[in-house]
Order: C-alpha cells, then sequence, then structure tokens
C-alpha cells in the first residue's frame, strides 16, 4: 500500500514569491493533517480537514496560507507570499477517523527554504 | 512555557544500551500518549500508542504513562545503530486527532 505522497520534496524560492506544496494521502483515509515543522522542532497543526471540510484552521495564518482539499481527496497548501520566516518542513499526514485510536500517517515532507 | 516539554538532546549511548526519552507536559486534558520516530529527512512514523496511565511493551521498546506527574517515557532496550533518529512525543486529548508534539530528542547509537 502507497504511502502519503507529498511533492516537491524540496523548493527554494525568494521570499515575496508563490509556492505550492501537494499532498495524496492513504487511499480511504477521511482526515488529513498540514503540518509545519521547523527545524529542531516538532510539527505544529496548520489546518485538519475531514472530508472535504476544514474542521481546525486556527493555526493557519490566513494573511497569506490558504489551503483547499478538492474531492475529498487530494491537497493543496498555499504560501503567497512567501517570508523568510516561512523556511521550514511541511509535513501532510492522513487518518482513517472511526472511533478509538486515530493513527496518523506522515508523508516525507515538503523542504521549503525561502532566500 | 510549552505545553509539552522534552530534552533535545542529542543523546549519544553505546550499542547494546538501555535508552530512556522523557517528556513532561502540563495540560491534564491529555489522555492519549504518542511516541513516533522520525530519521533524517523523513516524515514521523509511530512507535507507541499508550491511553491513560500505564506500560505498553512491544518488543524493545516500552512505553510508559505517569499522569499523576505528567510524565511520559520511552525506554529502548538493546539499542541498535539503526534506533538513531529523532524521537517525538505526542498527546492528544481525542484519541489522536489533534496531537500536540514535543520538540524531540535526536538519538545517536553508536556501534
Amino acid at each position: 500500500e502507497a504511502g502519503v505522497v507529498q511533492s516537491p520534496r524540496y523548493k527554494i524560492i525568494e521570499k515575496k514569491q508563490p509556492v505550492a506544496f501537494w499532498c495524496n494521502p492513504i487511499s480511504g483515509h477521511n482526515t488529513l493533517y498540514w503540518y509545519r515543522q521547523n527545524l529542531g522542532q516538532g510539527p505544529e497543526l496548520l489546518i485538519r480537514y475531514e472530508n472535504e471540510e476544514a474542521v481546525d484552521d486556527s493555526q493557519l495564518p490566513k494573511d497569506r496560507f490558504s489551503a483547499e482539499r478538492l474531492k475529498g481527496v487530494d491537497s493543496t497548501l498555499k504560501i503567497q507570499p512567501a517570508e523568510l520566516g516561512d523556511s521550514a518542513v511541511y509535513l501532510c499526514a492522513s487518518s482513517l477517523i472511526g472511533g478509538g485510536a486515530n493513527e496518523q500517517f506522515f508523508g516525507p515532507g515538503t523542504r521549503l527554504t525561502v532566500l | 512555557q510549552k505545553e509539552v516539554e522534552q530534552d533535545p538532546g542529542p543523546l549519544s549511548v553505546p550499542e547494546g544500551a538501555i535508552v530512556s526519552l522523557n517528556c513532561t507536559y502540563s495540560n491534564s486534558a491529555f489522555q492519549y500518549f504518542m511516541w513516533y520516530r522520525q530519521y533524517s529527512r523523513k516524515g514521523p512514523e509511530l512507535l507507541m500508542y499508550t491511553y491513560s496511565s500505564g506500560n505498553k511493551e512491544d518488543g524493545r521498546f516500552t512505553a510508559q504513562v505517569d499522569k499523576s506527574s505528567k510524565y511520559i517515557s520511552l525506554f529502548i532496550r538493546d539499542s541498535q545503530p539503526s534506533d538513531s533518529a529523532t524521537y517525538l512525543c505526542a498527546m492528544s486529548s481525542d484519541a489522536g486527532n489533534m496531537l500536540t508534539f514535543g520538540g524531540g530528542t535526536r538519538l545517536m547509537v553508536k556501534p
């Protein structure tokens, strides 16, 4: 079974440029998460989707970040314009919520460098 | 102060040693406790999942939760060089939907 797929794996851009990240979750998983992981720190949740609905986006900087999950499958996270402080690894995770323990499966992440 | 505190390390041990990794937390609503392992340039992968207090063992790994002290531990027996990674604790009050991570401890096991 394929895991969570993310692309690109690496991205280098100049500040003020836009950037987009793509995530394909594990087949059948209804919940998708975007995290940001700064160097030497744990992941921090940006947004969580249940199917097509964003159920928690309280940590998403909405002035420059946007996300969508069309048809409840793939998702895209966008930053426009990027700032130097956005340099981080952006992780996508998915899970199947249906009662009981909920294991999140993570993708390899997209490492963003803003110059 | 962060909700979940974890010593960043690095922790360097010889092969075969017993490793103890720890996290403290402040939110008494946390009921679900997890340990993730993250290799360099990879995403985190779940190692252990514990509900409420107590111990859980899986092979060379043992997870302990002490809710009265707000303290959790991961023990690795007979550590191997392949265990070299960053270990992240994570906690949740809702079966793992909303995870709060510690900063991670980097472990190096030397042959």
